[in-house]
């Protein structure tokens, strides 16, 4: 199985703060690389498929980078909005996800 | 709009079997696989298997193999997860979700609201 390692686990950040978090897989998976963000009592919302494609409807201060083993969704200006967690997905073999990267109030 | 509707939320006691349904709806049901994952607090997400609405072909995670079973009911846009056996590890939340592949990548684009399976004795 591929392994999916997110950091940091949590962050604490401010209204307008440029947020990354990185995803790290254990083998190459090209660009078969998914971010999700999940609100407490609620399903999944997908952010970003393929690496860096911005699934409609979701804001442009969202984006994602990398390639390979090494994957990136940064927030521009981060939004009340936005406190949530986020997963990474890939989907080169059987679908595995990062264990999450809680962002939080500072 | 897409909406992918769950059945509500189950009490089991250990051993027993549990069936989760998600209604499908803003689109052509058999157009699109529907995979099941699940999630326990707090935790990240485990996917389970999916299935195909046109044929009913199944493929399931290997963590599963034996204990689950995907199908469908093409005429009311309905899948089905059966999970069997179940242990105090199955209490967890369970959500269908439509996928879709962009150039080989595959991901999920609607989600139930999630279905909460409790098994206690």
């Amino acid at each position: 199985d591929i392994q999916m390692t997110q950091s940091p686990s949590s962050l604490s950040a401010s209204v307008g703060d440029r947020v990354t978090i990185t995803c790290r897989a254990s083998q190459s998976i090209s660009s078969h690389l998914n971010w999700y963000q999940q609100k407490p009592g609620k399903a999944p919302k997908l952010l970003i498929y393929a690496a860096s494609n911005l699934q409609s409807g979701v804001p442009s201060r969202f984006s994602g980078s990398g390639s390979g083993t090494d994957f990136t969704l940064t927030i521009n200006s981060l939004q009340p909005e936005d406190f949530a967690t986020y997963f990474c997905q890939q989907s080169y073999s059987t679908p595995q996800f990062g264990q999450g990267t809680k962002v939080e109030v500072k | 709009q897409v909406q992918l509707v769950q059945s509500g939320a189950e009490v089991k006691k250990p051993g027993a079997s549990v069936k989760v349904s998600c209604k499908a709806s803003g689109y052509t049901f058999t157009g699109y696989y529907m995979h099941w994952l699940r999630q326990a607090p707090g935790q990240g997400l485990e996917w389970m298997g999916r299935i195909n609405p046109n044929s009913g072909g199944t493929n399931y995670a290997q963590n599963f193999q034996g204990r689950v079973t995907m199908t469908r009911d093409t005429s009311i846009s309905t899948a089905y997860m059966e999970l069997t056996r179940l242990t105090s590890d199955d209490t967890v939340v369970y959500y269908c979700a439509r996928a879709l592949s962009v150039s080989g990548t595959l991901y999920f684009d609607y989600w139930g609201q999630g279905t909460l399976v409790t098994v206690s004795s």
